[in-house]
């Protein structure tokens, strides 16, 4: 039972790059989010998804994009990469309202 | 969408009981709190969670008086190993966007 699975692990993007972060979670939960973190700062809420096929914008989705075609998995496209978006992205999945789990995360760098 | 404020930051000393104190005046009905911890370089991890009055298990309580202004996580006979960021979730359990809310979060360093 791996938990929440995000790769890569680190990335370096120039600036115009577009890329996708993988995030697959094994515990047939239904709903996943995805979450930016600043350095020294709290989690953003970029997208998430309470379900195969249903996704909905968080408080930062601007330049993001992502898609929920089956429950275990839930990517995050990065298109036109900007300096903006370096950070580290964080993936969490949950059965209901309770507890959340989250992956190890992905640091990007935008150069 | 209820505002969370914490402490910045604070310090303690091994062996000591920490109490972190959550303000968030305008909590709604439907609204759960909820508590996190962070480690530098992992992704959050979930300690307790509470609607009302006071909620334990193995690593914490939570206490929750009777008008759900306020909340507070404490944390029995910390060690070096609890120095991490404590955030104070509040959100509504009917939309999932609005129960992972984070803020700022609590700084919490444990001293020898």
């Amino acid at each position: 039972n791996a938990g929440v699975t995000q790769t890569p692990k680190f990335r370096i993007l120039k600036i115009g790059q577009s890329m996708t972060l993988q995030c697959t979670q094994d515990m047939n939960h239904n709903y996943m989010y995805w979450y930016r973190q600043d350095p020294g700062m709290g989690l953003k809420l970029i997208y998430y998804s309470v379900g195969a096929g249903i996704t909905d914008k968080g408080e930062v989705p601007n330049g993001y994009n992502v898609s929920r075609s089956t429950t275990e998995d839930f990517p995050l496209r990065l298109e036109l990469a900007a300096p903006s978006q370096t950070s580290v992205y964080f993936c969490a999945s949950s059965y209901d309202y309770t507890e959340a789990f989250f992956g190890q995360g992905t640091r990007l760098t935008v150069v | 969408l209820a505002k969370t404020t914490q402490p910045i930051s604070m310090d303690s000393y091994e062996g000591q009981e920490v109490n972190i104190t959550c303000s968030h005046n305008n909590i709604a009905t439907n609204d759960y709190i909820t508590w996190y911890q962070q480690f530098p370089s992992q992704g959050p991890r979930f300690i307790i969670q509470g609607y009302k009055t006071k909620v334990t298990n193995e690593v914490a309580s939570l206490f929750i008086p009777a008008d759900r202004k306020s909340s507070t996580l404490s944390l029995p006979r910390v060690s070096l190993s609890d120095t991490a960021v404590y955030y104070c979730l509040v959100g509504d359990i009917r939309n999932a966007g609005n129960m992972l809310t984070f803020g700022g979060g609590t700084r919490l360093m444990v001293k020898p």
